[in-house]
């Protein structure tokens, strides 16, 4: 399973790091993305590392989000900058399952946090 | 980019079948054996169901199933239960992006 935490309140304009840590299987071991869900709508993409650490991430949120991961911790990081209303929802860390480089299915969620940009 | 279209609502008897339809195009669900289902209740993360099209997790019941054809895949939940009173995304590989897409979800309503 995955557990997220980091979620909160904050402010447009400003920042939040979310956390997702894993257990019974290693994070660096496998391609691990966020996903998430605006309040009363559908799912969307945000990013995904790679085992070998590369990382790609959506158009709406290149430039602002990272994706880091902590090893001796079993940990994966969403560093999220330059917060926009259009950000704030439940943010999902998932384990994704890969065949060649394609992403065939997202087999472990985690709870989700949320994310609250608002003044 | 754009959403895969899925039905907004799919409602049904207990017992009954109901099938929700998820149309792509020739760059992902037609093009590709890589269409996944979810199953999400209300405040909770989404449940994988279905990958590779028509492949069933261990645990999952054997009364979902999914199918494709051409450009639009397909999950059927049969002997319909109250418990599968949910949102169901569907997703696909798509060429011209390294993330993949989601529909736009079904609300499937118990009558």
């Amino acid at each position: 399973q995955v557990v997220e935490t980091g979620g909160g309140l904050v402010q447009p304009g400003g920042s939040l790091r979310l956390s997702c840590v894993a257990f019974e299987f290693t994070v660096s071991d496998n391609y691990m993305s966020w996903v998430r869900q605006a309040p009363g709508k559908g799912l969307e993409w945000v990013s995904i590392i790679y085992s070998g650490g590369t990382t790609y991430s959506a158009d709406s949120v290149k430039g602002r989000f990272t994706l880091s991961r902590d090893i001796s911790k079993n940990t994966l990081y969403l560093q999220m900058k330059s917060l926009r209303a259009e950000d704030t929802a439940v943010y999902y860390c998932v384990r994704s399952a890969m065949v060649q480089g394609i992403i065939i299915a997202l087999d472990i969620w985690g709870p989700g946090t949320l994310v609250t940009v608002s003044s | 980019q754009s959403a895969l279209t899925q039905p907004a609502s799919v409602s049904g008897s207990p017992g009954q079948s109901i099938t929700i339809s998820c149309t792509g195009t020739s760059s992902d669900v037609g093009g590709y054996n890589y269409v996944s289902w979810y199953q999400q209740h209300p405040g909770k993360a989404p449940k994988l169901l279905i990958y590779d099209v028509s492949s069933r997790p261990s645990g999952v019941s054997n009364r979902f199933s999914g199918s494709k054809s051409a450009n639009t895949a397909s999950l059927t939940i049969s002997g319909l239960q109250a418990e599968d009173e949910a949102d169901y995304y569907c997703s696909s590989y798509r060429s011209s992006s390294t993330l993949g897409v989601f529909g736009t979800g079904t609300k499937v309503t118990i009558l």
